[in-house]
């Protein structure tokens, strides 16, 4: 069974623009999350997607927005781009398993913002 | 709020010895606790878990964690360290339930692990 996938996975943009990711789960996980992973703060919760509703929200601006499709990709969306929103983004799926939510990690996007 | 301490940015071991990753978490009801590590470049990969039942849990590549109730820590552990262990380790608490279906997991800040040959 294919791994979660994430695209593209490298991407360079300047502050003011915006980035859209792109992230595939194993087939049959319907729910998505996203999370920001950076150096100093370690890895963040972003939102997360089930069944093209967003289920959980965590602390992060407007400027990060996202969306999940029929076929469970999901998109996230970073608007007006800031040099701190450099970091590895990270796209996890999971059954809908409230006993163990156990994760499945794409292998990221890096964004780097100049 | 949920939140886990992961105390040693980088932990040096020799190749052959015993390793310890160390975590502490804080949590309201009972805990539900993950270990991932993730390999340059790439993403996390689960590598354990402890819901309930045993104090020990046995997981992926020889790993195993202990829990302990009382000091509120899930210490990863693994008998005999090798070289490939090299990575980053990431302690996890499963949150509060969101009541929309949903519960967050919140991650310690990583510890470096360094196998040294």
């Amino acid at each position: 069974k294919a791994g979660v996938t994430q695209t593209p996975r490298y991407l360079i943009k300047t502050r003011g623009q915006q980035v859209t990711l792109s992230c595939s789960p194993i087939s049959g996980h319907r729910s998505v999350s996203w999370y920001q992973q950076t150096p100093g703060q370690g890895l963040q919760f972003l939102f997360e997607y089930f069944s093209e509703t967003q289920r959980n929200k965590g602390n992060f601006p407007g400027r990060f927005s996202g969306r999940q499709f029929s076929n469970s990709r999901s998109e996230m969306n970073v608007s007006t781009l800031e040099l701190g929103d450099s970091a590895l983004y990270l796209c996890a799926s999971s059954l809908w398993d409230r006993e163990t939510y156990e994760q499945y990690f794409g292998p990221g996007t890096r964004l780097t913002v100049t | 709020a949920q939140s886990v301490a992961q105390p040693e940015d980088q932990v040096n071991v020799a190749e052959g010895n015993p390793l310890t990753v160390k975590c502490t978490y804080s949590v309201s009801g009972n805990p539900y606790l993950f270990w991932y590590v993730q390999y340059p470049n790439r993403g996390l990969q689960f590598l354990l878990k402890y819901i309930t039942g045993d104090n020990l849990v046995k997981g992926s590549y020889g790993f195993e964690a202990e829990f302990n109730k009382s000091q509120t820590s899930f210490h990863l552990k693994k008998p005999s360290a090798l070289v490939s262990d090299s990575a980053l380790y990431f302690c996890a608490v499963r949150g509060l339930y969101s009541g929309a279906g949903s519960y967050q997991l919140t991650f310690g800040k990583g510890t470096k692990l360094s196998v040294i040959p």
